[in-house]
């Protein structure tokens, strides 16, 4: 079975700071990548996804993530956060094919401080 | 186009009770699923369907049915609910199996009393 690594669970950022959240993934097979973001009391939406092409994609908000295949990783950047960036980031994986839907990371909560 | 509903989005159940918490989506998608989010844990997947009239167990399937009548709906039952299955439940839905985008619901937050 899949699994995902979030490695900070919270972070604390100031306002116009740069932001790198770390994910890695175990299947060694197809994967299919996401980064999910969560603003308090709402449901999860898109940042940005991989599944094939160009490694470096960019997503809504100014948020880019950089799939490195022999890392297993797909971190997420950002070069200057804001305020409103205040949430919960997940990172999921879905093995290509597989019916086991999304293997999401345990979710790193990001505050910005003003 | 509403893409996908859960309801209800708030629901307080007392041990033992039963209850079916509804999704329904207008995209035709095949792939169907069900998480449940609880604080540093994630999303965890309990049950999901690829289509009308095939569902299968996630990884946390224990005290929920489900079944799936139409593309449209899937809802998920709680039995007989207990205090650990207070949480968050939120649907989603995709096109197919290999997932390449996942459209999630509002969520249901329960709590079990």
């Amino acid at each position: 079975a899949q699994s995902v690594s979030q490695h900070n669970h919270h972070v604390i950022l100031s306002e116009a700071a740069s932001l790198e959240l770390g994910c890695n993934y175990s299947y060694g097979g197809t994967v299919n990548l996401f980064w999910y973001v969560q603003y308090p009391g709402q449901h999860l939406q898109l940042l940005l996804k991989y599944f094939s092409g160009d490694p470096l994609v960019k997503g809504i908000k100014g948020f880019e993530a950089e799939f490195i295949k022999s890392k297993f990783s797909f971190n997420l950047r950002k070069p200057s956060v804001q305020w409103s960036d205040t949430a919960e980031y997940f990172c999921a994986v879905n093995s290509g094919g597989g019916a086991d839907g999304l293997t999401f990371g345990k979710g790193t909560h990001l505050i910005i401080q003003p | 186009n509403a893409g996908v509903t859960q309801t209800p989005k708030f629901q307080v159940l007392k041990t033992g009770q039963s209850m079916t918490l509804q999704c329904a989506q207008d995209m035709n998608h095949e792939y169907m699923s069900w998480y449940r989010q609880d604080p540093g844990m994630g999303l965890r997947l309990i049950h999901y369907s690829v289509g009308a009239g095939i569902t299968d167990q996630g990884e946390v399937p224990n005290g929920y049915n489900v079944s799936r009548s139409t593309t449209e709906d899937f809802p998920l039952r709680l039995l007989s609910a207990a205090p650990s299955q207070t949480s968050v439940y939120f649907c989603a839905s995709s096109y197919s199996l290999e997932i390449t985008e996942a459209f999630f619901g509002q969520g249901t937050r329960l709590t079990v009393v």
